[in-house]
């Protein structure tokens, strides 16, 4: 089992506050990445995460920011939520051999 | 970018029936995944098959790299294989691009 912890698993907020959402992984894998998933659009990556304080853009990464201080932990940040960023957010990890695991998912609601 | 398609969006059967998912996709690839999300929500890997065929009990999956697509077969289906398939394809380890999905709702 690949170990990712995701943490809230739900989150209810208001517009304009900062959220923060944590992945952690166990086995010190190098890639960690962050989607979220809408009605219709299936899985988007945000950010993605190749080593400590390595990190790039995916195809939908306005109004987001990530940090890697250590290798276990992937944060994503909200710095202001806005209601277009209610959704489903997915960490996963590059477990070798280009294998994609995935987190339980962490669900946000902005108001 | 790499453009994958999946089809059909929408399969309703019978519990007991077979079916055929069909991922395409637009360039070639290093790596291609199937992915199961059940209805709680939770994504679970099926397959890893850049290329051939791989089974996993009623499962398997078949990957024709020169022609560019890759099929998930699914035998005698039971309501626990309600969900939504996903593929998704590797052109590198930061750029994995996912399919849309096949909802499948079985039937008892």
């Amino acid at each position: 089992d690949a170990g990712i912890t995701q943490s809230p698993r739900h989150k209810v907020t208001e517009t304009g506050t900062p959220v923060t959402l944590r992945c952690h992984q166990t086995e010190n894998h190098r890639y960690m990445y962050w989607y979220r998933q809408d009605p219709g659009h299936g899985l988007r990556l945000i950010h993605y995460s190749y080593g400590v304080k390595d990190t790039d853009k995916g195809e939908v990464s306005d109004g987001y920011s990530v940090s890697r201080s250590k290798t276990e932990d992937f944060l994503l940040t909200l710095e202001s939520a806005t209601s277009s960023q209610t959704s489903v957010y997915f960490c996963a990890i590059n477990g070798g051999a280009n294998v994609l695991t995935f987190g339980a998912g962490s669900r946000l609601t902005v108001l | 970018g790499i453009q994958v398609e999946q089809s059909p969006p929408d399969l309703i059967l019978q519990e007991g029936a077979n079916s055929t998912l069909r991922c395409n996709f637009s360039d070639s690839v290093n790596n291609l995944q199937w992915f199961h999300q059940n209805p709680w929500g939770q994504l679970i890997n099926l397959f890893y098959i850049p290329s051939g065929t791989k089974q996993n009990g009623r499962l398997s999956a078949t990957t024709v790299a020169t022609e560019r697509y890759s099929l998930l077969y699914i035998s005698s289906s039971q309501t626990t294989d309600s969900g939504v398939y996903f593929c998704a394809v590797w052109s590198s380890a930061s750029k994995i691009i996912f399919g849309s999905g096949t909802r499948l709702s079985i039937r008892p």
